[in-house]
């Protein structure tokens, strides 16, 4: 399984866009990039994912440049109810799914 | 349309009894985990299963057993409780193995 590398925490001003790069030099040519956002006492909800290039859904867009080493989450015009735990994920299909620690992201009134 | 339901939702328990924690799917997805989240450790793989009757390990297992008879139901077991399972549980359903999982809303379980 590919290790993946995100900063431990990020802060951000409500309305800003946010962006969570993740790291993952050695990734295998079947795997997919997949995010998850956790709040407090909930489970993880997945987000978004992507294989390369460009993936946009109503809550976030995921890029992903060429040689696909690294993957980043944005997020568009942050409020304060987007403060939570964001993981990024790499795997094939059909692989036990691990988490780490993932990026605490703090948006600031 | 629940999802996934885990049960119980809080426990208690006192070093070496054992308990089961049951997670129930009701969308026929046919991969299945458990995992445990600690303070500043992110989530965790006990076990998964990717289909009725079938189990492995995951990156955490010793003191864990599961079982998968039916595809809706997963269950966790810990046969002799110890304080270092004090942890929040969470099992999540996978349709297709795609690493897009749907979670449960979690089960505390404290040790003492």
């Amino acid at each position: 399984l590919a290790k993946t590398t995100q900063p431990i925490s990020m802060d951000s001003y409500e309305g800003q866009e946010v962006n969570i790069t993740c790291s993952h030099n050695n990734i295998a040519t079947n795997d997919y990039i997949t995010w998850y956002q956790q709040f407090p006492s909930q489970g993880p909800r997945f987000i978004i994912q992507g294989y390369k290039t460009k993936v946009t859904n109503e809550v976030a867009s995921l890029f992903i440049p060429a040689d696909r080493k690294s993957s980043t989450l944005s997020l568009p015009r942050v409020s304060l109810s987007d403060t939570a735990v964001y993981y990024c994920l790499v795997g094939a299909s059909y692989q036990k799914v691990t988490f780490g620690i993932g990026t605490k992201l703090q948006v600031i009134p | 349309n629940a999802g996934v339901t885990q049960t119980p939702k809080f426990r208690v328990l006192k070093t070496g009894q054992s308990m089961t924690l049951l997670c129930a799917q009701d969308m026929n997805h046919e991969y299945m985990y458990w995992y445990r989240q600690d303070p500043g450790m992110g989530l965790r793989l006990i076990h998964y299963s990717v289909g009725e009757g079938t189990t492995a390990k995951g990156e955490v297992p010793d003191g864990y057993n599961v079982s998968r008879l039916k595809k809706q139901n997963f269950l966790l077991g810990l046969e002799s409780a110890a304080p270092s399972q004090t942890s929040v549980y969470f099992c999540a359903a996978d349709f297709s193995g795609a690493n897009v999982l749907t979670f449960g809303a979690g089960s505390r379980l404290t040790v003492l």
